[in-house]
């Protein structure tokens, strides 16, 4: 069985600081690992995923996540927050079947960015 | 534009309906899923198809089917709706070598 818990349902942060939205994960095997973004009224756009290669992922628009295996972990951060972030985030985590992969999600992170 | 496209963007209907939503996948995935959406349920994944057949199965109502067609294609149908059908409804598809999914942009829908 995998699950993911999504530790802040809502994180607020002021232009130009740094964000974290953080991750833990429970998997009986080797994850992998996603973010995804979902704006207001749109669909969910992949962010960046983990594949058990680098543990530093780099994904778009400047966000990265750090997998930690010892933690069960797998945090989003952004060094600079900009107002287009604010969106609703999911941490991802994947189960393969023979045909393709079962997502499981997270509940979600609010980020709100004030000016 | 993702590739997956979903129609329609928006649907309004009443209790006791029946609608059909459709998904086509990106070109040259074999895989489709749907996905529910609600405030309370967060993402609930609902069924998956592979090629025409019926893959894995999430958390689907009995008053709700599905099917793929032979050109890709999927079809979820809602019937007898209640209120609390009232959600977004996502497909996403994927290959098989694929990691993670390319989301459609939803079809919301509203019963009233």
């Amino acid at each position: 069985a995998q699950s993911v818990t999504q530790l802040d349902s809502h994180v607020s942060v002021s232009e130009g600081t740094p964000v974290l939205l953080r991750c833990n994960y429970s998997s009986s095997y080797s994850p992998s690992l996603f973010w995804y973004v979902q704006h207001p009224n749109k669909g969910l756009q992949l962010l960046l995923k983990y594949t058990s290669a680098a543990t530093l992922v780099k994904g778009i628009n400047g966000f990265e996540a750090e997998f930690k295996k010892s933690e069960t972990s797998f945090h989003l951060t952004k060094p600079s927050a900009h107002m287009s972030d604010a969106a609703e985030y999911f941490c991802v985590v994947s189960r393969s079947n023979n045909a393709g992969n079962m997502l499981t999600f997270g509940g979600g992170t609010r980020l709100m960015v004030k000016p | 534009d993702s590739g997956v496209t979903q129609t329609p963007k928006h649907l309004i209907t009443a209790t006791g309906q029946r609608v059909t939503l459709r998904c086509s996948p990106r070109s040259g995935d074999l895989s489709v899923y749907w996905y529910q959406q609600s405030l309370d349920q967060g993402l609930q994944f609902l069924i998956q198809y592979y090629n025409g057949e019926e893959r894995a199965k999430g958390n689907i109502l009995e008053r709700f089917s599905a099917q793929q067609f032979p050109d890709l294609h999927s079809e979820l149908n809602l019937s007898s709706l209640e209120l609390g059908d009232s959600a977004l409804y996502f497909c996403a598809s994927s290959r098989v070598t694929d990691y993670g999914y390319t989301f459609g942009s939803g079809t919301r829908l509203t019963v009233v």
